[in-house]
């Protein structure tokens, strides 16, 4: 069946270190795959999106390259800030508009 | 633009009662759809509509969960009889289903629930 899988459920990385997070998914349909963060006491928010093969997304110093070879998006930034302190869902979208997330990584960045 | 607001931001119940909890989308949006959010579940869908006809009810929260949208800018989350396993956050979300931000959903500041 559709499932989405995000290995890592807490990561503390040291400001200024890379950061990438896990996704893979599982389907048969074509999908839209997107990132959502949310930070402590807020709602998720949109971080990035894509359904291209192979193309590279960014935002806010983020990126993610959707693979369908490999079934992955996996999210990345080159150097970590204490603000990316978050919880961040991957999800897709097998069809219609409903979204499947992942279990979440909550990512720490500490001084 | 007004985004999706949800009232009220916090509920304590006692086991048994009955909760609704209240959702505007953002104006325009056709899909809309409820969440429920634990630490250890994460976000899992209870009820999807798309222009206010329910496309998914989330199977396992059938019986004691009730989702409704009389309107296109109002929906309710009826929880009937309350659990103290039902202690949540509770995320509505809206989507519009054309332009540049198709199929972004956008996240209500969500309720959360405290039965005892």
């Amino acid at each position: 069946g559709d499932s989405v899988t995000q290995t890592e459920g807490l990561v503390t990385l040291t400001e200024g270190l890379p950061v990438m997070l896990n996704c893979t998914y599982q389907t048969a349909y074509s999908t839209f795959l997107f990132w959502y963060v949310q930070h402590l006491n807020e709602a998720p928010k949109l971080l990035l999106k894509s359904s291209t093969d192979n193309k590279r997304t960014e935002h806010q110093g983020f990126h993610a390259t959707l693979h369908k070879s490999s079934s992955s998006f996996h999210l990345q930034k080159s150097s970590a800030q204490l603000s990316d302190s978050a919880l961040y869902y991957c999800a897709f979208m097998p069809n219609y508009n409903v979204l499947y997330f992942g279990s979440g990584t909550k990512l720490t960045v500490e001084p | 633009d007004a985004g999706v607001t949800q009232t009220p931001r916090h509920e304590v119940a006692e086991k048994g009662q009955t909760i609704i909890l209240k959702c505007e989308p953002v104006s325009g949006h056709n899909d809309l759809f409820w969440y429920r959010q634990t630490k250890i579940q994460g976000l899992e869908l209870l009820s999807y509509f798309r222009s206010k006809s329910l496309m998914e009810d989330g199977g396992a929260f059938k019986d004691r969960f009730k989702a409704e949208m009389l309107n296109s800018s109002f929906s309710t989350l009826k929880i009937q009889p309350t659990e103290p396993k039902d202690s949540a956050v509770y995320l509505c979300a809206s989507s519009g289903d054309w332009g540049p931000n198709y199929a972004e959903q956008f996240f209500g500041p969500g309720t959360r629930l405290t039965v005892l």
